[in-house]
């Protein structure tokens, strides 16, 4: 089972480029999560996917803008970047619906603004 | 404030030591508990949650929690480390009743095993 997958794993972006990081499961999972880890802060919540066809925000969604595309893909897109946006992305999924709790996450994607 | 602490910034044992992390949250009523573990360059494996009953629970790879309710804290335990458990760990809850939306995780804890 591949589970979550990201790609790429590694980016470096010039401040202002644009770029759109992949995320698919394969679990056949309700919802989907992108997620920042930064040193010091664990893991804060960017934005979420609750069902095909819905996405929120969440903690820190300034500067990123997400698509679920169909029920296995959930891509972040970062429009302008900036260096503050270097940090280490994670995508997750979780089957959804009350009680539903584990999250399952990707293996993250390094992003480098210069 | 709902919040999740790891006093622990980092922690070295040797191995064949034992290991303890600490984790404490603040919230209304007991959340749901949860360890993860990030390997160097890996994504984050959930060692083990707690959702109620039996206070004492039992992970994958020998960790175990005991969740304390008087003291608010979900304890990880070890009784004998390995080299191959070097890595940050992540405490995290759901609230009550919540959903995985509403993970929030501690700032981790960075364990050095030394031979």
């Amino acid at each position: 089972n591949a589970g979550v997958t990201q790609t790429p794993k590694f980016q470096v972006l010039k401040t202002g480029q644009s770029m759109t990081l992949q995320c698919a499961q394969d679990m056949n999972h309700n919802s989907m999560y992108w997620y920042r880890q930064d040193p010091g802060m664990g893991l804060r919540l960017i934005y979420y996917s609750a069902s095909e066809g819905t996405t929120d925000k969440g903690e820190v969604p300034n500067g990123y803008n997400v698509s679920r595309l169909n029920k296995r893909e959930f891509s972040l897109r970062l429009e302008s970047a900036a260096p503050s946006q270097t940090s280490v992305y994670f995508c997750a999924s979780s089957p959804g619906g009350t009680g539903s709790t584990e999250a399952f996450f990707g293996q993250g994607t390094r992003l480098t603004v210069v | 404030a709902q919040s999740v602490t790891q006093p622990d910034i980092h922690i070295t044992v040797s191995e064949g030591a034992s290991l303890e992390l600490r984790c404490n949250y603040s919230y209304g009523a007991t959340p749901y508990l949860f360890w993860y573990v990030q390997s160097p360059g890996q994504g984050l494996q959930l060692l083990l949650k707690y959702f109620s009953g039996d206070t004492l629970v039992q992970g994958i790879k020998g960790f175990e929690a005991e969740f304390k309710r008087s003291q608010s804290s979900f304890n990880l335990r070890k009784p004998s480390v390995h080299w191959s458990d070097a890595a940050e760990y992540f405490c995290a809850v759901v609230p009550f009743s919540g959903s995985a939306r509403q993970l929030t995780f501690g700032s981790g804890t960075q364990l050095t095993v030394l031979p």
